[in-house]
């Protein structure tokens, strides 16, 4: 079936250094392709999303790409703050049995001063 | 524009009791969805809902049940708790319309504890 799976965490960094966090999917159609960002004691929020093979999603310095070929949507960011510390779920929506979008178990970044 | 909300925040109930969570969406959103969310299993979708109308389930048993109301507002009953019921969980919102690239907003969930 259709399914979401993310790279393990938590991941630790210290500020100002690179993140990538790997995703990648299995599903059946094309699907839209979603990161979102669960902060402590809240509810998630979606960060980027991009809907066809090749799109660049992007927002609050993070970015991620449509690879069709690899059936990945890795997230990543250049130079992380403290405040970007939180779960980050990839998730996918639009395939067949609809209405409901899939997400990754989630990752855990932990980001140090 | 008020976001989601989900009442109660917190939970405790004991093995065999019932539960009963709220969900109001977005105003305008006609379509509400709920997650279950554990440390190991990350986010599992339990069902959607739109216009009073059961869309999608997921891999839960008959314990799980929901539905939905005219104004959109939803509710999820879990029956005969057991332990490993014991959650977060999560409802979303949307305007329903099955585009694919159509994005949830979530409430902060209700977090629930079963002894």
């Amino acid at each position: 079936g259709d399914s979401v799976t993310q790279m393990e965490g938590p991941v630790t960094l210290s500020e100002e250094a690179f993140l990538t966090i790997n995703c990648t999917y299995t599903a059946t159609g094309y699907p839209s392709l979603f990161w979102y960002v669960q902060y402590p004691g809240e509810g998630l929020q979606l960060l980027l999303k991009a809907t066809k093979a090749d799109d660049k999603g992007s927002n609050k310095g993070f970015e991620a790409t449509y690879r069709k070929e690899t059936t990945s949507f890795h997230l990543e960011k250049g130079s992380v703050q403290v405040s970007d510390s939180a779960v980050y779920f990839c998730a996918l929506s639009g395939v067949a049995g609809g209405f409901k979008t899939i997400f990754g178990a989630g990752t855990r970044l932990f980001v140090k001063a | 524009k008020a976001g989601v909300t989900q009442t109660p925040r917190y939970l405790i109930k004991t093995r065999g009791q019932q539960v009963t969570l709220s969900c109001s969406p977005i105003s305008g959103h006609r379509s509400v969805s709920w997650y279950q969310q554990t440390p190991g299993q990350g986010l599992q979708f339990l069902f959607e809902y739109f216009s009073e109308t059961q869309r999608n389930k997921g891999n839960f048993p008959g314990r799980f049940s929901g539905r939905q109301f005219s104004n959109s507002r939803s509710e999820m009953n879990v029956s005969t708790l057991e332990l490993g019921d014991s959650a977060l969980y999560l409802c979303a919102s949307s305007f329903g319309q099955g585009t694919t690239n159509e994005k949830l907003f979530f409430g902060s969930g209700t977090q629930l504890s079963v002894l």
